[in-house]
């Protein structure tokens, strides 16, 4: 098993410009949730979904949209790049029966 | 909303010293989650604790989970470089999404 897998690891974006950050996992986990974390920071929650089709917005959601089409992939779409989004990104997901996260290793991410 | 806070932010020790952080939630937690996050790496989860003044010891770590179930702690025993990261707890407010604290980073001198 590959668990959860992020694309890319590392990206520079110009302001304005826009990506979608990938995260596919293959453990056939219901809940998927998208964190970013700044320097020296805890995990801030953006974005999660409890099935595919269903999607809610997490603490900081300004900035970012996701979709949640089938149960293995959760992207993270960033429209007008700011470089109050420079961050690293990470990707988790969890099973139904427990809590316990799994994260992808992460996508760096700065936008100069 | 729910807040999980993480004491200190910070701690320096020599190889072979103890180490403890604490994490204290604003409301009463279902149960409390550690993870651990290598320099450049992602969080780990090490450990779940879910019942009132429970303990769990895996090697040198000691969890424990305080009787009201709004506080939690990681002790390390005598560290060991490997030790070196960021220990976060995080805790579930009901059925929402786990709320992390910001984290303990712990640095080892050899």
């Amino acid at each position: 098993n590959a668990g959860v897998t992020q694309t890319p690891k590392f990206r520079i974006l110009k302001i304005g410009q826009s990506m979608t950050l990938q995260c596919t996992q293959d453990m056939n986990h219901n809940y998927m949730y998208w964190y970013r974390q700044d320097p020296g920071m805890g995990l801030k929650l953006i974005y999660y979904s409890v099935g595919a089709g269903i999607t809610d917005k997490g603490e900081v959601p300004n900035g970012y949209n996701v979709s949640r089409s089938t149960t293995e992939d959760f992207p993270l779409r960033l429209e007008l790049a700011a470089p109050s989004q420079t961050s690293v990104y990470f990707c988790a997901s969890r099973s139904g029966g427990a809590n316990v996260l799994t994260f992808g290793a992460g996508s760096r991410l700065t936008v100069l | 909303g729910q807040q999980v806070m993480q004491i200190p932010q910070y701690q320096h020790v020599q190889e072979g010293e103890d180490f403890t952080t604490y994490c204290n939630s604003s409301t009463t937690l279902s149960n409390i989650q550690w993870y651990k996050q290598r320099p450049g790496g992602h969080p780990v989860f090490l450990i779940q604790l879910v019942k009132s003044g429970e303990v769990k010891k895996q090697k040198r770590l000691t969890f424990q989970f305080g009787e009201a179930k709004k506080n939690s702690s990681l002790h390390i025993t005598a560290t060991q470089t490997t030790d070196v990261g960021t220990y976060f707890c995080a805790g579930p407010p009901g059925n929402t999404p786990l709320v992390f604290g910001k984290g303990t980073r712990l640095s080892v001198i050899a």
